[in-house]
């Protein structure tokens, strides 16, 4: 069985702060990884995910992340946080192989202050 | 691009009757899967079905029931509706190879 726990349902930080959004998971075989994000009265989009191969992966609208198998960690961040990336994010697994089914976690608002 | 398409944004029902929610994607994805989503619960997935005339139960399927008859169509059904199941409820598709779920913009259901 595998699970996402998602370090602060609440993140606020000022415009042009980095951003850290911290994510750990557990998952009983290598796992694969996915940040997700949802803006109001939306579903989710898909920002970026890791599978295998480098560990750290690039997404969307400047945003990445980094495996760390040691720390069971897949933390997300952006040097820079612009207003548009008032959001929420969510962090899931999927065990490697055939298991079809995302585990995710609770989420993660983001709010970004002028 | 990959859409799926939930046929209600908002829908307000009554508690009793029976709900159906219908999704629709245009890929020919394999799998499809309906999760609702809480506030301070994330998502939990419902069903999902990897095939047609398939289904496998998720996290949460008491009160349940889910259809899929044709490919690219997958139904959920609240048999009798109650106020608990008033949540925000979200289709996903995706294909084996692609490791990714596209998502629909929800519908936000309201049992009264």
């Amino acid at each position: 069985a595998q699970s996402v726990t998602q370090l602060g349902s609440h993140v606020s930080v000022s415009e042009g702060a980095l951003v850290l959004l911290r994510c750990n998971y557990s998952s009983s075989v290598p796992p694969y990884l996915f940040w997700y994000v949802q803006y109001p009265n939306q579903g989710l989009q898909l920002l970026l995910k890791y599978t295998t191969g480098a560990t750290l992966v690039k997404g969307i609208n400047g945003f990445e992340a980094e495996f760390k198998k040691s720390e069971t960690s897949f933390h997300l961040t952006k040097p820079s946080a612009h207003m548009s990336d008032a959001a929420e994010y969510f962090c899931a697994v999927r065990a490697g192989g055939s298991n079809y089914k995302l585990t995710f976690g609770k989420g993660t608002l983001l709010t970004v202050n002028p | 691009d990959v859409k799926v398409t939930q046929s209600s944004r908002y829908l307000v029902k009554r508690t009793g009757e029976k709900v159906f929610l219908e999704c629709v994607q245009d890929m020919d994805h394999e799998n499809m899967f309906w999760y609702r989503q809480d506030p301070g619960l994330g998502l939990r997935l419902i069903y999902f079905s990897y095939d047609v005339k398939m289904k496998e139960k998720g996290d949460i399927p008491e009160g349940y029931s889910v259809s899929r008859e044709k490919k690219e169509r997958f139904s959920l059904i609240l048999e009798s509706a109650s106020t608990n199941q008033t949540s925000m409820y979200l289709c996903a598709s995706s294909s084996p190879g692609d490791l990714r779920e596209h998502f629909g913009d929800g519908t936000r259901l309201s049992i009264l």
